[in-house]
């Protein structure tokens, strides 16, 4: 497989459940990214993972949690979601943080629901 | 803080061009990107700017002006598979490397 691909496409969970994203990249790509896309509001960046390590974290609630295993792999693990979480969450990787001269190679999304 | 807008839906003409505008006020600026998102799918990157002036890609155009804050992608000879939203986002410094995207401008191309 290339590119970036993100699983499941679609979760309904309910607030009080436990679920985790994930998101797999063959790209040989050093940073990852989570990014949030509400509807009719603009991609948001959740997290930035540079080398496996975390770089960037913009302000998000705490029942939100990334893990990023290794160079090929992010997760982002879900606990007492609130409904106003639902929305499309799209994974992305690049060369390098900063490495932005090719864009960012973003995966197809999770559309999560929260009920 | 920043700040980028886009027009919400723009119509357009199988076989016309239309121009997408991009205006931004960002704390530092270190380039501007325009993504390509279909319902559903992934965006994909179409254009990367950061100097001044027009870069052409096949169909596709996009310029950039730092001075005024504004940028534009052209899309020429419209095909109805063009029918997508257009994300401007711009990357800003003060050491940060952040893409902070628009809402994005949702193109419907008509027969």
């Amino acid at each position: 497989e290339t590119g970036v691909t993100q699983t499941p496409r679609h979760l309904v969970m309910g607030m009080t459940n436990k679920k985790s994203l994930k998101c797999e990249q063959h790209l040989g790509h050093n940073a990852m990214y989570w990014y949030k896309q509400s509807a009719k509001k603009p991609l948001e960046l959740m997290f930035v993972y540079s080398l496996e390590e975390r770089v960037e974290n913009n302000s998000v609630p705490s029942r939100f949690s990334p893990e990023c295993p290794n160079s090929s792999h992010l997760f982002l693990h879900l606990h007492t979601l609130q409904p106003e979480d639902s929305a499309l969450y799209l994974c992305a990787s690049s060369q390098d943080y900063g490495g932005w001269l090719d864009g960012y190679t973003f995966g197809s999304g999770t559309r999560l629901t929260v009920v | 803080g920043q700040n980028i807008d886009q027009p919400t839906e723009m119509t357009a003409t199988e076989g016309a061009i239309v121009q997408i505008n991009c205006t931004y006020q960002t704390s530092g600026f270190n380039g501007l990107f325009w993504y390509q998102q279909h319902a559903g799918e992934a965006p994909t990157f179409l254009s990367y700017n950061v100097l001044d002036g027009l870069e052409e890609k096949g169909r596709f155009s996009s310029f950039l002006s730092r001075s005024k804050g504004y940028s534009y992608l052209l899309l020429k000879e419209l095909q109805m598979k063009d029918s997508a939203s257009y994300l401007c986002a711009v990357v800003s410094g003060a050491g940060s490397y952040q893409l902070t995207f628009g809402k994005g401008t949702k193109l419907s191309v008509i027969p």
